[in-house]
């Protein structure tokens, strides 16, 4: 069963514009919660991470918002750019332990 | 700071062999994770070791095996490899349990 849903497998989005990616989770436990950044061929890369005591984080154009009353996280990204392409994973995590990361959401961003 | 480093990179091997793949984590970082990554299956969390103990494991069968040594180093074991053992290993290091984690760029094993 998974504890970390990202249902969106790809988001294609125009140059310029928001992109908005979505994770939902279900363990309550979680108190930590990241957004990290994969290229082919490339390990990850840590974007932005929020705090269950927070529900908003703001780093440049990247935004991280929770719900914790819905367990919901969701990134923004403001002004999309070509660069962003790539795969984006949400991970949850804190206190309980090891983070556990959802499968992924493939973001196109078009010139 | 030197980020994480895994070795080798690439690696071919045949059905039956055994790998075993290695990571440095970041200087102070004491935690390091595994994960395998295949297409359309996302990050699955192999193990978890802080100060050379095993901290969580994850759904994995037990020719998966991991050890941390004294210096934080890693290394992942995969004994009797099977086609389906063919994917990107990932590896991760933080200060803490739970928290942000620095991926290393991978170790590409291809299983024929």
């Amino acid at each position: 069963d998974q504890q970390v849903k990202q249902n969106s497998p790809s988001l294609s989005v125009q140059e310029g514009r928001i992109s908005i990616l979505n994770c939902d989770y279900t363990n309550s436990m979680f108190d930590y919660f990241l957004w990290y950044k994969k290229y082919p061929a490339e390990g990850p890369t840590f974007l932005i991470s929020i705090s269950s005591i927070k529900d908003k984080n703001e780093d440049g154009r990247f935004t991280v918002f929770l719900n914790k009353s819905a367990k919901h996280l969701s990134l923004h990204i403001v002004p999309s750019q070509p660069g962003d392409s790539a795969v984006y994973f949400c991970a949850c995590g804190g206190s309980q332990g090891n983070l556990i990361f959802g499968k992924g959401t493939k973001l196109s961003v078009k010139p | 700071k030197a980020g994480v480093t895994q070795t080798p990179r690439y690696l071919i091997k045949t059905r039956g062999q055994q790998v075993t793949l290695s990571c440095s984590p970041i200087s102070g970082h004491r935690s390091v994770s595994w994960y395998q990554q295949t297409p359309g299956q996302g990050l699955q969390f192999l193990f978890e070791y802080f100060s050379e103990t095993q901290r969580n494991k994850g759904n994995f069968p037990g020719r998966f095996s991991g050890r941390q040594f004294s210096n934080s180093r890693s290394e992942m074991n995969v004994s009797t490899l099977e086609l389906g053992d063919s994917a990107l290993y990932l590896c991760a290091s933080s200060r803490i349990l739970g928290y942000e984690q620095y991926f290393g760029p991978g170790t590409r094993l291809t299983v024929t």
